[in-house]
């Protein structure tokens, strides 16, 4: 299985300041069909995960343009250009490229 | 209303059987991959299974091959997952999703504890 490898773990953020994390994949995330299966989802306590971002960089309907994400190939990186309140919870990868689709182990974000 | 509400959860013994269920609505149903993941206690996700529009492709993660069956039948709109030999670490929450490129809904899951 694709193991994907998120860092930090924790992140402490200010109100108002950027946030990023990384998640690298232990092999290329490049489909067959040129598109790259890399989603990024958040979870607030309690509340299923909600997805932010898919194929790399597409933001999902309603998702703030605060969230951006890049990367190619096995290194991806999501981005808070400024951190709200509401941002706090954990934030996942995930690849869908090779079966079984596999997750990061989670960023917990909280506000200092 | 976008909506996927799922049921069929519970306290079972090991070795028992489940069967989940996810009612959708609000979207068209027979449009999207549909899948279930798991989120056992104080942990991270995990992909269990998932159904291609028609029925016609099934993927299962290794650890629940030959005991958990996924199908949907697109004229209820709706998801199932029979989930035969169970064992304890099949402890988790169960949520059913649903995608199509731009399109992805969650529902807000069903517990299941395996537990003698």
């Amino acid at each position: 299985d694709v193991v994907m490898t998120q860092s930090p773990l924790s992140l402490p953020v200010t109100l108002g300041q950027p946030a990023s994390i990384s998640c690298r994949s232990s092999q290329s995330l490049v489909s067959g069909d040129g598109n790259t299966y890399l989603s990024w989802f958040h979870q607030r306590p309690g509340q299923s995960p909600r997805r932010l971002i898919y194929k790399v960089s597409n933001r999902g309907s309603g998702v703030p343009d605060r969230f951006s994400g890049s990367g190619s190939g096995t290194d991806f990186t999501l981005k808070i250009s400024r951190v709200e309140a509401e941002d706090v919870g954990v934030y996942y990868c995930a690849q869908g490229t090779h079966w079984p689709g596999t997750f990061g182990q989670g960023t917990r974000l909280e506000i200092k | 209303e976008v909506q996927m509400v799922e049921s069929g959860g519970g306290l079972v013994q090991p070795g028992g059987s489940l069967r989940l269920s996810c009612a959708a609505s609000g979207f068209t149903f027979s449009n999207c991959w549909m899948m279930w993941i798991r989120q056992a206690p104080g942990k991270g996700l995990e992909w269990v299974a998932k159904i291609k529009q028609d029925g016609s492709e099934k993927y299962y993660v290794d650890s629940v091959k030959g005991r958990f069956t996924i199908s949907r039948d697109n004229a209820k709109n709706s998801l199932y997952l029979q989930m035969n030999s169970l064992r304890v670490e099949d402890t988790a929450v169960y949520y059913c999703r649903g995608v199509t490129g731009e399109f992805d809904c969650w529902g807000q899951g069903t517990p299941v504890t395996v537990s003698s």
